[in-house]
């Protein structure tokens, strides 16, 4: 079965650090990769997914195969980025699975 | 509907009592995903149906839990005998799936808040 893992449950940041949330897989084929972000009061939403190889609100994650990792890196926060965030992957047919989560929290 | 619509938005029900929480997915998605969120704590997967079957339910707690679909569209979660633990916010979440790397985006609805009291 496939795992996820998100080592830290809460981060704390101050404004304009880097911020660097941690993400870790267990598929040992070709992943498809993703982030989720949920702010306050709002329904989960997808942020980027690793094929795309896009950045969204300036944060980007590079899949790293030899790690299986998928880290989401901002060189400096903001504010507004302060929400719940989680990593999930799917391979092949599988259904997607969901890391336990990670809080973000900026501190002005 | 263009997005996940779920219903009610907010249910609050007497300790014992029975739930059930309905989920509208995307039009043509043909995964459906039922998870939980209690207070402060992560997303916790309680089933997963491609099509009308249900090929993971391993996240469901109890066997007072149960989920069916019809018709590749409409699920229904239904809690029986509620207890207290049970006060959540259940959300469900749709996806084409199918092909690898190509339909897999999941798409969340706003979630249904269970109080049971």
């Amino acid at each position: 079965a496939q795992r996820v893992t998100q080592p830290e449950k809460l981060l704390s940041v101050f404004k304009g650090a880097p911020v660097e949330l941690k993400c870790n897989y267990s598929y040992s084929g070709s992943p498809e990769l993703f982030w989720y972000v949920q702010y306050s009061r709002q329904r989960l939403q997808l942020l980027l997914r690793h094929i795309s190889r896009e950045s969204i609100k300036g944060f980007t994650a590079d899949l790293n195969k030899g790690e299986t990792s998928f880290h989401l890196k901002k060189p400096f926060a903001q504010e507004e980025d302060s929400a719940m965030y989680y990593c999930a992957s799917s391979g092949g047919y599988q259904k997607v699975t969901f890391g336990t989560g990670t809080k973000l929290q900026v501190i002005p | 509907g263009a997005g996940v619509s779920q219903s009610p938005s907010n249910k609050v029900t007497e300790k014992g009592k029975d739930v059930e929480l309905r989920c509208d997915p995307i039009s043509g998605h043909t995964a459906l995903y039922w998870y939980r969120q209690s207070l402060g704590q992560g997303l916790e997967f309680l089933i997963y149906f491609q099509g009308n079957s249900a090929p993971d339910k391993s996240g469901l707690p109890s066997d007072r839990f149960s989920a069916e679909r019809t018709g590749g569209s409409v699920s229904t979660l239904t809690i029986q005998r509620t207890q207290q633990e049970d006060s959540a916010v259940y959300l469900c979440a749709s996806s084409l799936t199918g092909t690898p790397n190509s339909g897999n985006t999941i798409y969340f609805g706003e979630g249904s808040w269970l109080t049971v009291v």
